[in-house]
């Protein structure tokens, strides 16, 4: 079972559509943190979010942490080629700072 | 500042061989980090280190082999490749350890590795 189930698993989608994709768990986290990792390279933490509720942007980028700290979310206005890659919701349990990875969601934006 | 660096980026192997997986960084990071990645699995976590001198086992530990050499570098093992083993291997290490609340991990380009 896993701990972290994101979707959809994939997305195509044209520059300019807008798009949002979830990360859900039965479990409740003190944070959790979307990372984002393009071909051949290794993921790259884009937010950490820590309060039931909290919103955050990043440019076009805005994340949510659910209520109740179960689920997050990460919407996308206005899609670029520039954000393809695959994008990972990740939570730290155990000691040591150790990160548990959803599966992922590989979104492709085309011209 | 080069970040976390992997040796080498890729490499064959046929089952039964071993080989030594490099990582280092240069952010005076406490702990590191092994993960494997496969297709519809994320990332998972194979071993870790808190801080220099310790080393434990995450999620999927069978069939290898870990040392953390100095702060700086941590490296992971094949003892006797098999083809489950095929994945792309990533090294992350991160400032904070086991009695902080946690924090970014950077990683490394990853390798690919390939046993037939």
């Amino acid at each position: 079972t896993q701990l972290l189930e994101q979707s959809p698993q994939f997305l195509s989608i044209q520059e300019g559509e807008n798009l949002t994709v979830y990360c859900n768990s039965s479990s409740v986290f003190s944070s959790l943190q979307w990372y984002r990792q393009e071909p051949g390279e290794g993921p790259v933490l884009l937010v950490t979010v820590v309060t039931g509720g909290e919103v955050k942007k990043l440019k076009r980028l805005t994340f949510q942490f659910g209520d109740a700290r179960k689920d997050s979310s990460l919407h996308i206005t206005a899609a670029q080629p520039g954000d393809t890659g695959l994008y990972l919701c990740a939570v730290i349990t155990g000691t040591a700072s150790k990160l548990t990875f959803g599966t992922g969601t590989r979104l492709q934006v085309t011209l | 500042n080069a970040g976390v660096t992997q040796t080498p980026k890729f490499q064959v192997l046929k089952t039964g061989q071993s080989m030594t997986l490099q990582c280092a960084q240069d952010m005076n990071h406490n702990s590191m980090y092994w993960y494997r990645q496969d297709p519809g699995m994320g990332l998972r976590l194979i071993y870790y280190s808190a801080s220099e001198g310790t080393t434990d086992k995450g999620e999927v530990p069978n069939g290898y082999n870990v040392s953390r050499l100095n702060k700086r570098e941590f490296s992971l093992r094949l003892e006797s490749a098999a083809p489950s083993q095929t994945s792309v291997y990533f090294c992350a290490s991160s400032e904070y350890g086991s009695w902080q609340g946690g924090g970014e991990q950077y990683f490394g380009p990853g390798t690919r590795l390939t046993v037939t």
